[in-house]
């Protein structure tokens, strides 16, 4: 039973440039959560996904950054035109329901270390 | 909106000392979690605490969640140092809305 699976592990992508970001749940898991961590910072919520909807994504930045969460496949974090200070590590999170009431809390994959030189 | 204060962001330690963290929230809380994270690696999932005054342990840690449920502390007794790495907590306020600790780095001189 692979836990939640995140490629690349390392990405490196000059500035202008796309960058792609994959995550694969758990089996049995629906709800898709996706945080970025910038050096010596905790982590910070971005976007919440069930299969094709995205249920909060107030963390997102207005510009640049997408997510999708297609009924086939991985969940895509997209960011366009990267700029420097998108360097960060983004880590993928999962969960079988909701986070409410009782619950087992996420399972983290070992995110992507995306470097924009 | 809901707020979080996980202080000293740092704490250093001697082998064999006791640590304490605390999660502090200005709300009342439907749940917390905490989360372990080593150098260099991704966020694992320790413990869940629901129930006012709850308290759990696992091994040398010790979880406890406040009466009024707007607090929670981590207590890890005679450190090693396999304890090394971030701690921090994850908030479910009542209205499901989540809240990040920043966390607080624990380092453990042998």
């Amino acid at each position: 039973n692979a836990g939640v699976m995140q490629n690349p592990r390392h990405l490196v992508r000059r500035r202008g440039q796309e960058a792609r970001l994959r995550c694969s749940p758990m089996k049995g898991h629906s709800h898709v959560y996706w945080y970025r961590q910038l050096p010596e910072e905790g982590l910070k919520f971005m976007v919440y996904l069930q299969k094709e909807n995205i249920i909060d994504e107030s963390g997102m930045p207005k510009e640049r950054f997408s997510a999708e969460f297609p009924k086939e496949g991985p969940s895509i974090l997209r960011i366009q035109q990267v700029v420097r200070g998108d360097s960060a590590a983004y880590f993928c999170a999962s969960s079988p329901t909701r986070p409410e009431g009782r619950w087992h809390g996420y399972t983290f994959g070992s995110g992507t270390r995306l470097t924009v030189v | 909106g809901q707020q979080v204060m996980q202080i000293p962001q740092y704490q250093h330690v001697q082998e064999g000392e006791d640590f304490t963290t605390y999660c502090n929230s200005s709300t009342t809380l439907s749940n917390i979690q905490w989360y372990k994270q080593r150098p260099g690696g991704h966020p694992v999932f320790l413990i869940q605490l629901v129930k006012s005054g709850e308290v759990k342990k696992q091994k040398r840690l010790t979880f406890q969640f406040g009466e009024a449920k707007k607090n929670s502390s981590l207590h890890i007794t005679a450190t090693q140092t396999t304890d090394v790495g971030t701690y921090f907590c994850i908030l479910t306020g009542a209205n499901s809305k989540l809240t990040f600790g920043k966390g607080i780095t624990l380092s453990v001189r042998p």
